[in-house]
């Protein structure tokens, strides 16, 4: 069953603009992460958030963590053409289960 | 190299025909998963892996599908009697142990096509 939707589904924007995705989920969490995917490749990760997180960041990625609202973002800054790729997130729910939840993901592309 | 390794990394056939898919995860990497990437989709998982225990076979779709880990460590993923339905991207991932809170590690797929 799908527990993490992104939003927006496609995001298309110029270099050096910074980029925002969001990803809601249903069911209680203990951590999420997330991945980056490039056209024709398997899932990279970038960075995982645990539920007791309200913010991390590494590098350009910054991410935050609202459980209030069972939703987090994803913001790339100053971003990049290479930063063109799918986006998911990926939940790990409480009660224990070793799975992940990925979401449909979003599809950025960044313009030179 | 370090990586996670898939092969074939693409694989046409014709339906009702058997395919087998491999995998080898990352030394040391006690948890192995599989899921399946329909075209522009997310990710829907397989089966998962961990040490000596029994699989979760929990996202298998048919009993036409099945996997192992021989070794614990490659692992085959084998449809039997494809059918059109079953073309899609069959990603592996493995990281270090089976927890939520561990990064997986994606190979970069087998891409399935049935004709």
């Amino acid at each position: 069953s799908q527990q993490g939707e992104e939003d927006p589904q496609a995001l298309s924007i110029q270099e050096g603009e910074n980029a925002t995705m969001n990803c809601s989920y249903k069911t209680s969490i203990n951590n999420l992460q997330w991945y980056r995917q490039n056209s024709g490749r398997g899932l990279v990760h970038l960075i995982l958030i645990r539920s007791n997180e309200r913010e991390k960041h590494s590098g350009r990625l910054r991410v935050t963590l609202d459980t209030s609202k069972k939703s987090s973002s994803l913001l790339i800054t100053a971003s990049r053409a290479a930063d063109t790729a799918s986006y998911f997130c990926a939940t790990g729910t409480q009660g224990g289960s070793e799975k992940l939840v990925f979401g449909k993901g979003t599809k950025l592309t960044v313009n030179p | 190299g370090a990586g996670v390794s898939q092969s074939p990394s693409n694989k046409v056939t014709e339906k009702g025909k058997d395919v087998e898919l491999r995998c080898d995860p990352i030394s040391g990497h006690t948890a192995l998963y599989w899921y399946r990437q329909s075209l522009g989709q997310g990710l829907e998982f397989l089966i998962y892996f961990q040490g000596n225990s029994a699989p979760d076979k929990s996202g298998l779709p048919s009993d036409r599908f099945s996997a192992e880990r021989t070794g614990g460590s490659v692992s085959t993923l084998t449809i039997q009697r494809t059918q059109q339905e079953d073309s899609a991207v069959y990603l592996c991932a493995s990281s270090l142990w089976g927890a939520s809170n561990q990064p997986q590690h994606f190979g970069d797929g087998t891409r399935l096509s049935i004709l």
